[in-house]
């Protein structure tokens, strides 16, 4: 596999489950980033974790936990839920001060509450 | 913080015309401005970016402008075709510790064969 994985591709969970996705980037990349995508809203970065160390938290809200176990894995935790966090979440990666700055994105996880 | 608006929200073009699309930003730190386009159901892709060291970048059909004393910058498409309808979203950041973008609304555009 190559470029960014996300895994599952589509989830529907309760409001009372918690649940956890999963990014890993085979770029060798050393920063990676959650983004949550909804209808006729602008792509809104969640989490950004550089050389494995979260350096942006943009006031999201506790029921989101990331996890950067290393460079090449992310986890975005997930417990009581609600049906406004319905959405699409992007896991993306680049290379952290370094020449090139493009974040590769993951085909996303397709989020419902139900 | 950082704030992104892109104009405008849709955009229908016949195929052969040309399609712009604007962004203007409000840091003026801001010194990193991606595009990226994202097909439907498909994962965002960068197209172009340009530093805030450049004026212009060209890459093809497409190129991007900065005026950094107006903060804005945009997008340009030439000789459009139909496999060029997506949406398009700018963004804007300050590379550092992190590249934290910030992105625009996006773009809808249909080129119409």
């Amino acid at each position: 596999e190559t470029g960014v994985t996300q895994t599952p591709r589509h989830l529907v969970m309760g409001m009372t489950n918690k649940k956890s996705l999963k990014c890993e980037q085979h770029l060798g990349h050393n920063a990676m980033y959650w983004y949550k995508q909804s209808a006729k809203k602008p792509l809104e970065l969640m989490f950004v974790y550089s050389l494995e160390e979260r350096v942006e938290n943009n006031s999201v809200p506790s029921r989101f936990s990331p996890e950067c176990p290393n460079s090449s894995h992310l986890f975005l935790h997930l417990h009581t839920l609600q049906p406004e966090d319905s959405a699409l979440y992007l896991c993306a990666s680049s290379q952290d001060r370094g020449m090139g700055y493009e974040q590769y994105f993951g085909p996303g996880t397709r989020l419902t509450v139900t | 913080g950082e704030n992104v608006e892109q104009h405008p929200s849709t955009l229908s073009v016949q195929e052969g015309d040309s399609a712009v699309i604007k962004c203007t930003y409000s840091d003026s730190a801001s010194n990193y401005f991606p595009w990226y386009k994202q097909e439907l159901g498909k994962r965002p892709q960068l197209i172009i970016d340009i530093r805030s060291n450049v004026g212009e970048k060209k890459d093809q059909r497409i190129a991007v402008t900065l005026n950094k004393t107006a903060k804005h910058f945009s997008l340009h498409i030439t000789e459009t075709q139909p496999e060029d309808s997506a949406v398009y979203f700018c963004a804007a950041s300050i590379v550092g510790y992190g590249n934290k973008l910030v992105f625009g609304a996006g773009t809808i555009l249909r080129v119409k064969s």
